[in-house]
Protein backbone atom coordinates (compact mmCIF):
# COMPACT_ATOMS: atom_id res chain seq x y z
CA UNK A 1 0.00 0.00 0.00
CA UNK A 2 1.63 3.30 -0.80
CA UNK A 3 1.80 5.91 1.12
CA UNK A 4 1.59 9.73 0.07
CA UNK A 5 3.63 10.43 -2.71
CA UNK A 6 4.75 13.37 -4.01
CA UNK A 7 6.38 15.34 -6.72
CA UNK A 8 8.74 16.15 -8.09
CA UNK A 9 11.09 15.76 -4.95
CA UNK A 10 13.06 18.64 -5.56
CA UNK A 11 12.83 21.83 -7.90
CA UNK A 12 14.66 25.21 -9.03
CA UNK A 13 12.57 28.17 -9.77
CA UNK A 14 13.22 31.68 -10.72
CA UNK A 15 11.61 34.50 -8.97
CA UNK A 16 8.46 35.72 -11.14
CA UNK A 17 7.99 32.03 -12.35
CA UNK A 18 4.89 29.83 -11.59
CA UNK A 19 5.26 26.35 -10.45
CA UNK A 20 3.11 23.44 -9.72
CA UNK A 21 3.59 20.26 -6.93
CA UNK A 22 1.60 17.16 -6.97
CA UNK A 23 0.60 15.05 -4.19
CA UNK A 24 -0.63 11.26 -4.97
CA UNK A 25 -3.12 10.52 -1.67
CA UNK A 26 -2.61 7.30 0.99
CA UNK A 27 -5.50 4.52 -0.20
CA UNK A 28 -8.40 5.65 0.73
CA UNK A 29 -8.02 8.62 1.89
CA UNK A 30 -10.29 11.69 0.41
CA UNK A 31 -9.20 14.03 2.30
CA UNK A 32 -5.58 16.42 1.01
CA UNK A 33 -3.86 19.38 2.84
CA UNK A 34 -0.68 21.50 1.85
CA UNK A 35 1.72 22.35 4.39
CA UNK A 36 4.98 24.37 3.45
CA UNK A 37 7.72 24.36 6.30
CA UNK A 38 10.59 27.04 6.15
CA UNK A 39 14.15 25.72 7.16
CA UNK A 40 14.33 25.44 10.93
CA UNK A 41 10.69 25.73 11.64
CA UNK A 42 7.35 23.71 12.12
CA UNK A 43 5.34 22.92 9.05
CA UNK A 44 2.67 26.40 8.10
CA UNK A 45 -1.01 25.24 6.92
CA UNK A 46 -1.59 26.48 3.81
CA UNK A 47 -4.98 25.01 2.36
CA UNK A 48 -6.86 21.61 2.59
CA UNK A 49 -9.40 19.86 -0.36
CA UNK A 50 -11.67 17.71 0.35
CA UNK A 51 -14.63 16.53 -2.50
CA UNK A 52 -12.48 18.82 -5.29
CA UNK A 53 -13.19 21.91 -3.06
CA UNK A 54 -10.77 24.32 -0.63
CA UNK A 55 -12.53 23.94 2.66
CA UNK A 56 -10.08 25.81 4.92
CA UNK A 57 -7.27 28.27 4.34
CA UNK A 58 -4.34 29.62 6.38
CA UNK A 59 -2.78 32.68 6.62
CA UNK A 60 -1.43 32.53 2.22
CA UNK A 61 -1.91 35.00 0.04
CA UNK A 62 -3.85 33.94 -3.56
CA UNK A 63 -0.60 33.58 -5.27
CA UNK A 64 -1.02 29.96 -3.42
CA UNK A 65 -3.77 27.71 -5.08
CA UNK A 66 -4.82 24.18 -5.64
CA UNK A 67 -7.10 21.84 -6.96
CA UNK A 68 -8.08 18.77 -6.41
CA UNK A 69 -8.67 15.82 -8.83
CA UNK A 70 -11.93 13.06 -8.60
CA UNK A 71 -9.21 10.40 -7.88
CA UNK A 72 -8.52 12.47 -4.56
CA UNK A 73 -5.38 13.70 -5.91
CA UNK A 74 -4.04 17.09 -5.55
CA UNK A 75 -1.79 20.20 -7.43
CA UNK A 76 -0.65 23.02 -5.31
CA UNK A 77 -0.03 25.80 -7.69
CA UNK A 78 2.52 29.05 -6.95
CA UNK A 79 2.46 32.20 -9.40
CA UNK A 80 4.78 34.82 -9.08
CA UNK A 81 7.76 33.38 -7.19
CA UNK A 82 9.28 34.83 -4.78
CA UNK A 83 12.58 34.51 -2.84
CA UNK A 84 10.75 33.95 -0.06
CA UNK A 85 8.86 30.87 -1.45
CA UNK A 86 11.96 28.45 -0.98
CA UNK A 87 10.73 25.75 1.20
CA UNK A 88 9.91 22.03 1.92
CA UNK A 89 6.24 21.89 0.66
CA UNK A 90 4.15 18.61 2.20
CA UNK A 91 1.39 17.12 1.33
CA UNK A 92 -0.98 15.39 4.08
CA UNK A 93 -3.42 13.16 3.48
CA UNK A 94 -6.66 11.98 5.85
CA UNK A 95 -10.02 10.64 6.09
CA UNK A 96 -13.33 12.21 6.51
CA UNK A 97 -15.43 9.51 8.37
CA UNK A 98 -18.37 10.51 9.30
CA UNK A 99 -16.95 14.27 9.30
CA UNK A 100 -14.19 12.86 12.15
CA UNK A 101 -10.49 13.54 10.75
CA UNK A 102 -8.50 10.40 10.99
CA UNK A 103 -4.70 10.91 11.31
CA UNK A 104 -3.20 12.80 8.43
CA UNK A 105 -0.10 11.10 6.55
CA UNK A 106 2.42 13.12 5.47
CA UNK A 107 4.56 12.36 2.09
CA UNK A 108 8.39 13.31 1.83
CA UNK A 109 7.79 16.55 0.63
CA UNK A 110 8.66 18.61 -2.43
CA UNK A 111 12.08 21.10 -1.89
CA UNK A 112 11.69 24.23 -3.83
CA UNK A 113 14.12 26.54 -4.20
CA UNK A 114 13.49 29.85 -5.98
CA UNK A 115 16.78 31.57 -7.34
CA UNK B 1 0.07 29.76 16.74
CA UNK B 2 0.77 26.59 18.59
CA UNK B 3 -1.36 25.70 21.66
CA UNK B 4 1.25 23.47 23.43
CA UNK B 5 4.84 24.07 25.02
CA UNK B 6 7.54 21.91 24.08
CA UNK B 7 11.17 21.80 25.27
CA UNK B 8 13.64 23.17 22.41
CA UNK B 9 15.91 19.83 22.90
CA UNK B 10 16.67 17.00 24.93
CA UNK B 11 19.19 14.17 24.80
CA UNK B 12 18.65 10.36 25.39
CA UNK B 13 20.83 7.16 25.92
CA UNK B 14 20.81 4.49 23.00
CA UNK B 15 18.52 1.81 25.11
CA UNK B 16 17.03 4.20 27.59
CA UNK B 17 13.50 5.48 27.64
CA UNK B 18 12.70 8.82 26.26
CA UNK B 19 10.17 11.08 27.67
CA UNK B 20 8.80 13.59 26.21
CA UNK B 21 6.92 16.47 27.82
CA UNK B 22 4.17 18.80 26.44
CA UNK B 23 2.14 21.42 27.85
CA UNK B 24 -1.10 22.40 26.77
CA UNK B 25 -2.84 23.76 29.26
CA UNK B 26 -5.65 25.89 27.24
CA UNK B 27 -6.72 22.06 25.79
CA UNK B 28 -10.42 21.75 25.00
CA UNK B 29 -12.46 19.16 26.25
CA UNK B 30 -12.68 17.42 22.72
CA UNK B 31 -9.11 18.20 21.34
CA UNK B 32 -7.11 15.27 20.94
CA UNK B 33 -3.30 15.61 21.68
CA UNK B 34 -1.23 14.43 18.49
CA UNK B 35 2.33 13.76 18.36
CA UNK B 36 4.64 13.17 15.07
CA UNK B 37 8.18 13.65 14.45
CA UNK B 38 9.98 14.47 11.68
CA UNK B 39 13.59 13.24 10.63
CA UNK B 40 15.64 15.60 9.02
CA UNK B 41 14.37 16.60 5.72
CA UNK B 42 11.58 13.97 5.66
CA UNK B 43 7.84 14.70 6.00
CA UNK B 44 6.45 14.52 9.71
CA UNK B 45 5.83 11.07 10.49
CA UNK B 46 2.61 9.96 12.47
CA UNK B 47 3.26 8.47 16.16
CA UNK B 48 0.14 8.43 18.33
CA UNK B 49 -2.71 10.32 19.09
CA UNK B 50 -5.34 10.20 22.29
CA UNK B 51 -7.87 12.05 24.03
CA UNK B 52 -8.57 11.27 27.44
CA UNK B 53 -7.07 7.81 27.87
CA UNK B 54 -3.35 6.76 28.07
CA UNK B 55 -2.40 5.08 24.81
CA UNK B 56 0.04 2.82 23.34
CA UNK B 57 1.21 1.30 19.82
CA UNK B 58 4.21 -0.44 18.53
CA UNK B 59 6.33 2.99 18.55
CA UNK B 60 5.27 4.74 21.68
CA UNK B 61 3.15 5.36 24.15
CA UNK B 62 1.05 8.52 25.11
CA UNK B 63 0.00 9.25 29.11
CA UNK B 64 -2.40 11.83 29.49
CA UNK B 65 -2.57 13.44 33.00
CA UNK B 66 -6.02 13.75 34.33
CA UNK B 67 -6.94 17.10 34.17
CA UNK B 68 -5.49 16.91 30.43
CA UNK B 69 -3.02 19.90 30.92
CA UNK B 70 0.01 18.32 29.64
CA UNK B 71 0.90 14.64 28.28
CA UNK B 72 4.44 12.56 28.31
CA UNK B 73 5.30 10.45 24.92
CA UNK B 74 7.48 7.64 26.15
CA UNK B 75 9.96 6.09 23.21
CA UNK B 76 10.37 2.86 25.45
CA UNK B 77 14.14 1.98 23.76
CA UNK B 78 15.43 4.57 21.99
CA UNK B 79 17.79 3.93 18.67
CA UNK B 80 19.81 6.51 17.11
CA UNK B 81 16.93 6.02 14.40
CA UNK B 82 14.90 8.06 16.68
CA UNK B 83 16.97 11.07 16.67
CA UNK B 84 14.38 13.17 15.20
CA UNK B 85 11.86 16.72 16.00
CA UNK B 86 9.07 15.85 18.16
CA UNK B 87 5.98 17.36 17.55
CA UNK B 88 2.91 17.80 19.84
CA UNK B 89 -0.23 18.84 18.41
CA UNK B 90 -3.83 20.00 19.79
CA UNK B 91 -6.48 19.21 17.74
CA UNK B 92 -10.09 19.55 17.42
CA UNK B 93 -10.76 15.96 15.12
CA UNK B 94 -14.00 17.86 13.18
CA UNK B 95 -14.03 18.65 9.55
CA UNK B 96 -11.37 20.92 8.29
CA UNK B 97 -9.49 21.02 11.28
CA UNK B 98 -5.86 21.24 10.12
CA UNK B 99 -2.91 21.03 12.02
CA UNK B 100 -0.92 23.70 14.22
CA UNK B 101 3.05 23.06 14.33
CA UNK B 102 4.89 24.58 17.25
CA UNK B 103 9.04 24.35 17.09
CA UNK B 104 8.65 21.04 18.84
CA UNK B 105 11.48 18.81 20.55
CA UNK B 106 14.74 18.02 18.93
CA UNK B 107 15.63 14.68 20.59
CA UNK B 108 19.48 13.24 20.05
CA UNK B 109 20.17 9.66 20.89
CA UNK B 110 23.30 9.19 22.31
CA UNK B 111 25.28 6.11 21.62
Amino acid sequence: DAGVTQSPTHLIKTRGQQVTLRCSPKSGHDTVSWYQQALGQGPQFIFQYYEEEERQRGNFPDRFSGHQYPNYSSELNVNALLLGDSALYLCASSSLEGLMNTEAFFGQGTRLTVV
Amino acid sequence: DAKTTQPPSMDCAEGRAANLPCNHSTISGNEYVYWYRQIHSQGPQYIIHGLKNNETNEMASLIITEDRKSSTLILPHATLRDTAVYYCIVRVDNYGQNFVFGPGTRLSVLP
